[in-house]
């Protein structure tokens, strides 16, 4: 079975860090997807884990635990344009298993 | 532009009515998928495809719902006898296996049954 868990709502300060954590149940894990979802359109690809460690890209990181079922996107320099939605999605067999998302709220 | 397209983008009908949703995947990806995502959650996996063949449906689906990709390359989602419970977002996407499966989203059909 899989499962995904994510928090529903984080609330930070323009310029600030926000880690969003996700954690999950996969059987055949292949690996871990972020995607970033503005209210009324699609997501859009943020970042893809399949090893742990941390992938870096610009104001965006993501890290992976496989042993731990752990994964968190970190969100840097916060800007007013990043309020939206984060997905957390794990990949197996082909399939992907999406969280609820965490709506991430930046305040001026 | 060579992203996913999906048409239409709105779609309001009866309780009782058929409707079908088309999708145009990026043209070299080899995989599409189909979601519903309702307000506040994220995308429910519906069904995908690897070329032509339908590789899994989700339990949840029921026989009203089928979805078809001829040719391997458009798909078109169909249901039948729509209901109120079937209002939502169905989100397309598609990938290339060979990279990781990074799925491109399509900007959705939104569904509203009356």
């Amino acid at each position: 079975g899989q499962n995904i868990d994510q928090p529903t709502e984080m609330t930070a300060t323009e310029g600030a860090i926000v880690q969003i954590n996700c954690t999950y149940q996969t059987s055949g894990f292949n690996g871990l997807f972020w995607y970033q979802q503005h209210a009324g359109e699609a997501p859009t690809f943020l970042s893809y884990n399949v090893l742990d460690g941390l992938e870096e890209k610009g104001r965006f990181s993501s890290f992976l635990s496989r042993s731990k079922g752990y994964s968190y996107l970190l969100l840097k320099e916060l800007q007013m344009k990043d309020s939206a939605s984060y997905l957390c999605a794990s990949h197996s067999w082909g399939k992907f298993q999406f969280g609820a998302g965490t709506q991430v709220v930046v305040t001026p | 532009d060579t992203g996913v397209s999906q048409d239409p983008r709105h779609k309001i009908t009866k309780r009782g009515q058929n409707v079908t949703f088309r999708c145009d995947p990026i043209s070299e990806h080899n995989r599409l998928y189909w979601y519903r995502q309702t307000l506040g959650q994220g995308p429910e996996f519906l069904t995908y495809f690897q070329n032509e063949a339908q590789l899994e449906k989700s339990r949840l689906l029921s026989d009203r719902f089928s979805a078809e990709r001829p040719k391997g390359s458009f798909s078109t989602l169909e249901i039948q006898r729509t209901e109120q419970g079937d209002s939502a977002m169905y989100l397309c996407a598609s990938s290339l296996e060979q990279s990781a499966d990074t799925q491109y989203f399509g900007p959705g059909t939104r569904l509203t049954v009356l």
